[in-house]
């Protein structure tokens, strides 16, 4: 099974709304990570946890917050986002172990749109 | 840094045409590489990976071979089917498992 679940599938929010985007895998990967992708685009890296901490951060705007509760959980939480914030939001899971054959398996993502 | 260049698309072809989508790469090191297929609204899937030279990764009728000495890892299929219209990325991971490289995709669109 290499099934990485994401909710809500879709999510409309206004720039003053808090809103949180999750991401499960059971896989017992130890690495979890945020992607943003806007259209007709590959995706980008935002954050990356490894064994529960992070780290990377490509210099992520502070309106973008992970949290990383346990090894099966990646939250993303939104505050104050920009109407260019809208994209599809891909949460990938890893085993983490070194090396460059570690292989990313990624959800369906979240369409969020910020009006 | 590292790089990933694929073929420019849309590509479109005819049911049962033969798929080429080219890629080739720049990397230190020894990179493992990836095909990743996005279908619309979709998220990424894995549909293949070789990790080191002359590796031949297949799925679903898909193939890539890692290519050293030319640096490419091309994907093929013998006979498309309207099913695989989708974006296809290839990809590397090198001197660490934290970061990937993609390239910019490439749009197959297959025709009836």
């Amino acid at each position: 099974d290499t099934e990485v679940t994401q909710t809500p599938k879709h999510l409309v929010m206004g720039m003053t709304n808090k809103k949180s985007l999750k991401c499960e895998q059971h896989m017992g990967h130890r690495a979890m990570y945020w992607y943003k992708q806007k259209a007709k685009k590959p995706p980008e890296l935002m954050f990356v946890y490894s064994y529960e901490k992070l780290s990377i951060n490509e210099s992520v705007p502070s309106r973008f917050s992970p949290e990383c509760p346990n090894s099966s959980l990646l939250n993303l939480h939104l505050h104050a986002l920009q109407p260019e914030d809208s994209a599809l939001y891909l949460c990938a899971s890893s085993q983490g172990t070194s090396g460059s054959t570690d292989t990313q398996y990624f959800g369906p993502g979240t369409r969020l749109t910020v009006l | 840094g590292d790089s990933v260049t694929q073929m420019e698309g849309p590509v479109t072809l005819s049911e049962e045409a033969f798929l080429t989508i080219n890629c080739t790469y720049t990397a230190t090191g020894y990179p493992s590489l990836f095909w990743y297929v996005q279908y619309p609204g979709e998220g990424l899937q894995l549909l293949l990976k070789a990790t080191k030279a002359d590796d031949k990764g297949s799925n679903k009728g898909f193939e890539a071979t890692y290519r050293k000495e030319t640096t490419s890892f091309h994907l093929e299929k013998g006979s498309v089917q309207v099913s695989d219209s989708a974006v296809y990325f290839c990809a590397l991971s090198s001197g660490g498992y934290q970061k990937v490289t993609f390239g910019t995709g490439t749009k197959l669109q297959v025709i009836p």
